[in-house]
């Protein structure tokens, strides 16, 4: 079991540009979650998937940012535009029905 | 929007003593569970309690639920340094298994 993998570790990148962050699943989970954490706003829950499809991105933050799982181990978000106010430490988990989630160890993005 | 809270918002102990962290929630759930993270890593699942149950063990741990008053706490025993972390309560609710965090504990225990 590799667990979660996230990439890349860490993100510098300018105002305007375009950001996408990956996230592979552990195999035989069903279900995939995408967070963001600031110290104002702790662990926001953004978008999260089940059997692929998205089921609730009412915490999405804005039109700039979008989600996809192609399929069934792999899935990305994007920020595009990205803004400084979008700087944070990006997490995705797994899951497989009623069990507990499994993080990866994040992406820390830094917009300047 | 964060659907839950924990207090306190941190908490310092010597080595030895318990602690014991509270998480109260908004909306109704399927299980309960707690994380730990350590500085700079992802959260990691502690221990999971169903909306049926009123209390779980795990080693040290100790976890209540009270579904009528929306809250539950996490109670580690006999605390280690290696103990120091942020601790979260996280709310398992509807029929998509929707999980949500609470504001979480910051844990320090002093050798």
């Amino acid at each position: 079991d590799a667990g979660v993998i996230q990439s890349p570790r860490h993100e510098v990148t300018e105002m305007g540009q375009e950001v996408t962050l990956r996230c592979k699943l552990i195999s035989g989970h069903n279900s995939l979650f995408w967070y963001r954490q600031t110290m104002m706003r702790g662990l926001e829950l953004l978008i999260y998937f089940n059997n692929n499809v998205p089921i609730d991105d009412s915490g999405m933050p804005e039109d700039r940012f979008s989600a996809k799982m192609p399929n069934a181990s792999f899935s990305t978000l994007k920020i595009q535009p990205s803004e400084p106010r979008d700087s944070a430490v990006y997490f995705c988990a797994s899951k497989s029905d009623v069990g507990a989630l499994h993080f990866g160890n994040g992406t820390r993005l830094t917009v300047t | 929007s964060q659907q839950g809270e924990e207090d306190p918002q941190a908490l310092s102990i010597q080595e030895g003593e318990n602690a014991t962290m509270n998480c109260s929630y908004k909306t109704s759930i399927n299980n309960l569970q707690w994380y730990r993270q350590n500085s700079g890593r992802g959260l990691v699942h502690l221990i999971l309690i169903r909306s049926n149950e009123r209390e779980k063990h795990s080693g040290r741990l100790r976890v209540t639920l009270d579904t009528s008053k929306k809250s539950s706490s996490l109670l580690i025993t006999a605390s280690r340094a290696a103990d120091t972390a942020s601790y979260f309560c996280a709310m398992n609710s509807g029929g998509y298994q929707k999980v949500t965090f609470g504001t979480g504990t910051k844990l320090q225990v002093i050798p």
